[in-house]
């Protein structure tokens, strides 16, 4: 069955640094996502993607966050400066047209330190 | 903006038994549809079953059923024959059907332990 991979599984960085984390979706789906879930706590939603940019943003996703399809396969979220609160689960999701569930990724977890 | 309830923080059940998982939405839009995901203790989250709101007829999938209640906004999801490899974090979540975004919300959880 297809997968989204996500890597890397784990990603420890010092506050400050930036991190990208990577993705790259099922080949055939459309429509792109990143969510985060800090820990004990529910899914939350970031960002959408479609047609080559962002179709839609959460509060969340303010001006350190960004995306990228830089190559047609893989689909990345840049933190520019992390801070200790960015310490979450990243799950990137996909899915094929509408209606359908999404796809998502095992997660990347990322720790700032 | 619409909210998803899951009002279950935990539950348990035994093994082979029966087990219901509620969630309630709150939304004022008549097109969406309704999934519940599965993140075990890997983390992952896996789809487990999705219902489109139009549909009366209530989604199944094998062991996994769902008993869905439009009118009052109500998303029950029913795991019969519960095995151990169901134990997981479970989540309700809402998508709305608009333009290209298709966003989901999702609920807090509920956290279903099964007990041999």
């Amino acid at each position: 069955e297809p997968e989204v991979t996500q890597t890397p599984s784990h990603q420890v960085t010092q506050m400050g640094q930036e991190v990208i984390l990577r993705c790259v979706p099922i080949s055939n789906h459309l429509y792109f996502y990143w969510y985060r879930q800090i820990l004990g706590q529910k899914v939350e939603f970031l960002v959408s993607f479609y047609n080559n940019e962002i179709s839609e943003k959460s509060e969340i996703f303010d001006d350190q966050f960004s995306v990228e399809r830089p190559d047609g396969s893989n689909f990345t979220l840049k933190i520019r400066s992390t801070k200790l609160e960015d310490s979450a689960m990243y799950f990137c999701a996909s899915r094929e047209k509408q209606g359908d569930g999404y796809t998502f990724g095992s997660g990347t977890r990322l720790t700032v330190v | 903006a619409q909210t998803v309830t899951q009002s279950q923080p935990e539950m348990s059940v035994q093994e082979a038994e029966t087990v219901t998982l509620s969630c309630t939405y709150d939304t004022s839009e008549s097109n969406y549809y309704l999934f519940w995901y599965k993140q075990p203790p890997s983390r992952q989250m896996i789809l487990v079953i999705r219902q489109e709101a139009y549909k009366q007829q209530n989604a199944t999938e094998n062991r996994f059923s769902v008993n869905f209640q439009k009118a009052a906004k109500s998303f029950s999801l029913k795991i019969s024959d519960s095995q151990l490899g169901d134990t997981a974090m479970y989540f309700c979540a809402f998508m709305k059907h608009e333009g290209s975004n298709y966003k989901l919300t999702f609920g807090k959880g509920t956290l279903l332990t099964v007990n041999p």
